[in-house]
């Protein structure tokens, strides 16, 4: 199993232009999850899901749009980034079960640089 | 990833010594705990978690410790290895009611040789 990987690792953009991270499972989780992380911060959540065709907002969605289209697939997009848009950025996957309880396992993450 | 480890307190303990992680969480009503470990370039990885109703969890070299009274959580790691080098941060969680997840900032544990 490959577990979480996202895609891209690195990225720098423009302020205004669009991109779009992919964050894939391979473990059949039904939760994903994306966060971002800013230096002297904790963990933020961005989006979620809790199954294929459904999405929900975190603490800090604003600027930003996802889609869960397949189960194994969430993808986080960025309309017209912005500076306060650069961050590393998370995804998340969990058990089955659904539980916020059941553990949560991390993508490597995207660095995001945004100019 | 580093960017986040520059603005961290930090934790140096000799290899080979014992370490405690501390994390003060913030609601008395969070119920769920858990302890991350990130290392350098890479995302979070679940090394253990307690309930509320349990002031002591152990695993493999690690020890969670739990006081309510003070709303603070402390991680012991047991002989530190280099391989123990990263940032941990607690999560608290109030799975009984809105199951809000809420992640600290973290600490970053240097190992001296």
């Amino acid at each position: 199993n490959a577990g979480v990987t996202q895609t891209p690792k690195f990225r720098v953009l423009k302020t205004g232009q669009s991109m779009t991270l992919l964050c894939a499972q391979d473990m059949n989780h039904e939760y994903m999850y994306w966060y971002r992380q800013d230096p002297g911060m904790g963990l933020r959540l961005i989006h979620y899901s809790v199954g294929e065709g459904t999405t929900a907002k975190g603490e800090v969605p604003d600027g930003y749009n996802v889609s869960r289209l397949k189960k194994q697939n969430f993808l986080l997009g960025l309309e017209s980034a912005a500076p306060s848009q650069t961050s590393v950025y998370f995804c998340a996957s969990s058990t089955p079960t659904g539980r916020v309880t059941d553990t949560q396992y991390f993508g490597p993450g995207t660095r995001l640089t945004v100019l | 990833g580093e960017s986040v480890g520059l603005h961290l307190p930090t934790l140096s303990v000799q290899e080979g010594d014992n370490s405690i992680i501390n994390c003060a969480y913030s609601n008395s009503a969070s119920d769920y705990f858990i302890w991350y470990k990130q290392e350098s370039g890479k995302g979070p990885q679940f090394i253990i978690d307690i309930r509320s109703n349990m002031d002591k969890r152990q695993g493999q070299r690690v020890t969670v410790l739990l006081n309510k009274t003070v709303k603070h959580l402390s991680l012991q790691i047991a002989a530190t290895q280099p391989g123990d080098s990263a940032v941990y941060f607690c999560a608290e969680i109030r799975s009984n009611r809105d199951d809000k997840i809420i992640f600290g900032k973290g600490t970053r544990l240097h190992i001296l040789p």
